[in-house]
């Protein structure tokens, strides 16, 4: 069990177009998602936390106009890259977190996209 | 506000050799502690997690000790092999989300 799925795993788009990735968790409810970004060689950096039906709290210097997060359902949040740039080709991994019982405390992580803005 | 540091940034060991990745962490109100493997370019793979109340975990030739009131823990792994080679990532849960130290990249020379 515990499985989260993102799409797509990898995409290039032009400077100035939107990106949206998906999140899914499979074979649970997730009442918290979590967006986290990988530079090259670097560690994950928390972007923002979203829960179910409410606006998604951003850490500090992540400008919420830019990354658009809508977590609609307990099995799906969606990143919206707006009007991307270059600096922001990264690897975005997304995480969730179930609402009770043994998926209550831990994250489960989706296998990562890869954005190259071109 | 959570800080995971890990020691040594890099590692480079002969295949057969036990060694040990260190990480250290100042907040000790924790949940869990979670150990994840990175291969590059791709995502993250749960090595072990422990739980705020044990102070260990074994899975196959991997090792992970918790000492929450020192801030630390340890991932031992045993007879080092090629395919160990990526980068092992140490994350501290507590009330907030998991917070990642930068890792540990591993290369394990056959």
């Amino acid at each position: 069990g515990a499985v989260v799925s993102q799409h797509p795993s990898r995409v290039i788009c032009k400077s100035g177009t939107s990106v949206k990735i998906e999140c899914r968790s499979l074979d649970f409810q997730a009442t918290t998602m979590f967006w986290y970004r990988q530079f090259p060689k670097k560690s994950l950096m928390l972007m923002a936390t979203s829960n179910e039906g409410s606006k998604a709290t951003y850490e500090q210097g992540v400008e919420k106009d830019k990354f658009l997060i809508n977590h609609a359902s307990l099995t799906l949040s969606t990143l919206t890259v707006t009007s991307a740039h270059p600096e922001d080709s990264s690897f975005y991994i997304c995480s969730a977190r179930g609402t009770s019982g043994s998926f209550s405390y831990e994250q489960y992580f989706g296998p990562g996209t890869r954005l190259t803005v071109t | 506000k959570q800080e995971v540091t890990q020691i040594p940034a890099a590692l480079s060991v002969p295949e057969g050799e036990n060694l040990v990745l260190n990480c250290s962490f100042t907040d000790s109100a924790i949940y869990n502690l979670q150990w994840f493997r990175q291969d590059p370019g791709k995502g993250l793979t749960s090595l072990l997690l422990i739980q705020s109340s044990q102070r260990e975990q074994t899975s196959g030739r991997l090792n992970a000790s918790l000492d929450k009131s020192s801030g630390r823990s340890t991932l031992y792994i045993a007879a080092s092999q090629p395919g160990d080679s990526a980068t092992y990532l140490c994350a501290a849960q507590g009330n907030t989300p998991l917070v990642f130290g930068k890792g540990t990249r591993l290369s394990v020379i056959a």
